[in-house]
């Protein structure tokens, strides 16, 4: 599996946008980018997924380099409740939808 | 979304003990995974575990340690074999629904071996 590189942690304050990185210089042709966060004593929720193309949803957007090999996870709005552990993962369909997990980006937000 | 409930959510074990993991999930599923995560650590997989088949383990994982069960597509079980202070962690199902590939996961169960 292709490996993410991400920081440790980012610090963010409430209401303000966040943009956590993930750099991904090996990713191959078929490999999505899929973004998964967890919250503190919970189990890892699905945040967003890419392609090539950037995505938006209720929860965030993803933007994708145009080379792929880096993205970018947007908050638009940080809240308290966005403070978890945030994954960058890359997965390739093919190869029986099997998901790695990386060590992840940590945020805190500050009220 | 498929909602998935684990049993226990959290137990202490003696060890050389074994205790087995329950994972219900409300509708049918192909494809299942159980993970582990050590205190502080990111999620390891263990295996695959897909109905129909013997559950794929991934390299560190062994079917005696951790044997698996998936008898029908809305439930699997993993048990944990003899179990050492080192086995202490959170083992969470997961499952693959849906186009998008997404994954859901349970809320784990938080194992303690004293």
């Amino acid at each position: 599996d292709a490996k993410t590189t991400q920081p440790n942690s980012m610090e963010s304050n409430e209401e303000e946008p966040v943009h956590l990185p993930c750099n991904h210089s090996t990713i191959s042709g078929t490999d999505y980018i899929h973004w998964y966060r967890q919250l503190p004593s919970q189990g890892p929720e699905y945040v967003i997924h890419g392609l090539t193309s950037n995505v938006n949803n209720r929860m965030a957007s993803l933007a994708i380099a145009e080379d792929r090999k880096s993205s970018t996870l947007i908050l638009h709005r940080a809240t308290l409740r966005d403070a978890a552990v945030y994954y960058c993962i890359l997965r390739d369909n093919t190869g029986g939808f099997k998901t790695i997990f990386g060590a992840g980006t940590r945020l805190f937000v500050k009220a | 979304s498929a909602v998935i409930s684990q049993k226990p959510s959290r137990d202490i074990c003696q060890r050389g003990t074994s205790l087995t993991i329950q994972c219900q999930v409300d509708s049918q599923v192909t494809m299942m995974f159980w993970y582990r995560q050590q205190p502080g650590q990111s999620l390891t997989l263990i295996a695959t575990a897909n109905q129909g088949s013997e559950a794929t383990y991934e390299s560190g994982f062994v079917i005696d340690k951790f044997p698996i069960s998936r008898p029908n597509l809305t439930f699997s079980t993993l048990t944990v074999s003899n179990m050492s202070p080192e086995d202490s962690s959170i083992y969470l199902c997961s499952v693959l629904q849906g186009n998008t590939g997404e994954l859901f996961f349970g809320e784990g169960s938080r194992l303690t071996v004293l």
